[in-house]
């Protein structure tokens, strides 16, 4: 069956440090990867979309990489801020006009 | 700047009454989608629709119908809410944009608690 998987449980980390989350997925062939944030009791919003041929994106101080054979995708956030803290979900888009989203991951970054 | 907006923040209806929920997009987007959001679940997609009148079932359509009769406008109704249906809703639009251009705007979500 197809599955995307992302971390249930929370990340804590140290401000100044690098957050990583990871998106792992079966039984899917998605052409895009695209990373959300959401912040208690809004929607998610945009952050970094990635093609199946890219290996690398970045955005300031986010990054993302996508490896279609590990069929993962890791997003990492480069010296962290309390502000960072969110749920973090990651989403494939596979050519429907529907994205699939994973259950997301919550970043809590401590001063 | 871009904005969906939901109708409620926050409501509470009882079991067996027909719920509305209302969401309006000012993008110009053609395509409008309904998901709700669970602990633990993700978002799980309800109904979307890709045109005015047209719409296509999700994972999840159990219990709900849409509407859109007007291209920024898509409604979402509960027939007859049930206690499972107490949920964060939450309405999206993209635009059709091709391959790669599926970035979605999300609304701020409503909070429906079915008693």
């Amino acid at each position: 069956s197809q599955k995307i998987e992302q971390n249930s449980e929370a990340l804590n980390i140290q401000e100044g440090k690098t957050a990583t989350l990871t998106c792992n997925y079966t039984n899917y062939s998605p052409a895009y990867l695209q990373w959300y944030r959401q912040d208690p009791g809004r929607g998610p919003v945009f952050l970094l979309l990635i093609r199946e041929n890219e290996k690398e994106k970045r955005k300031e101080r986010l990054k993302v990489t996508f490896d279609t054979t590990l069929k993962q995708s890791l997003f990492h956030i480069t010296a962290s801020q309390p502000a960072d803290s969110a749920t973090y979900l990651c989403a494939l888009d596979t050519g429907r006009r529907a994205l699939t989203f994973g259950s997301g991951t919550r970043l809590q970054v401590q001063p | 700047d871009v904005k969906v907006t939901q109708s409620s923040r926050y409501l509470v209806k009882r079991t067996g009454e027909k719920v509305f929920l209302e969401c309006v997009q000012d993008m110009d987007h053609e395509n409008m989608f309904w998901y709700r959001q669970d602990p633990g679940l993700g978002l799980r997609l309800i109904y979307f629709s890709y045109d005015v009148k047209m719409k296509e079932k999700g994972d999840i359509p159990e219990g709900y119908s849409v509407s859109r009769e007007k291209k920024e406008r898509f409604s979402l109704i509960l027939e007859s809410a049930s206690t499972n249906q107490t949920s964060m809703y939450l309405c999206a639009s993209s635009s059709v944009g091709g391959r790669g251009k599926n970035i979605q705007y999300f609304g701020a979500g409503t909070r429906l608690s079915v008693l």
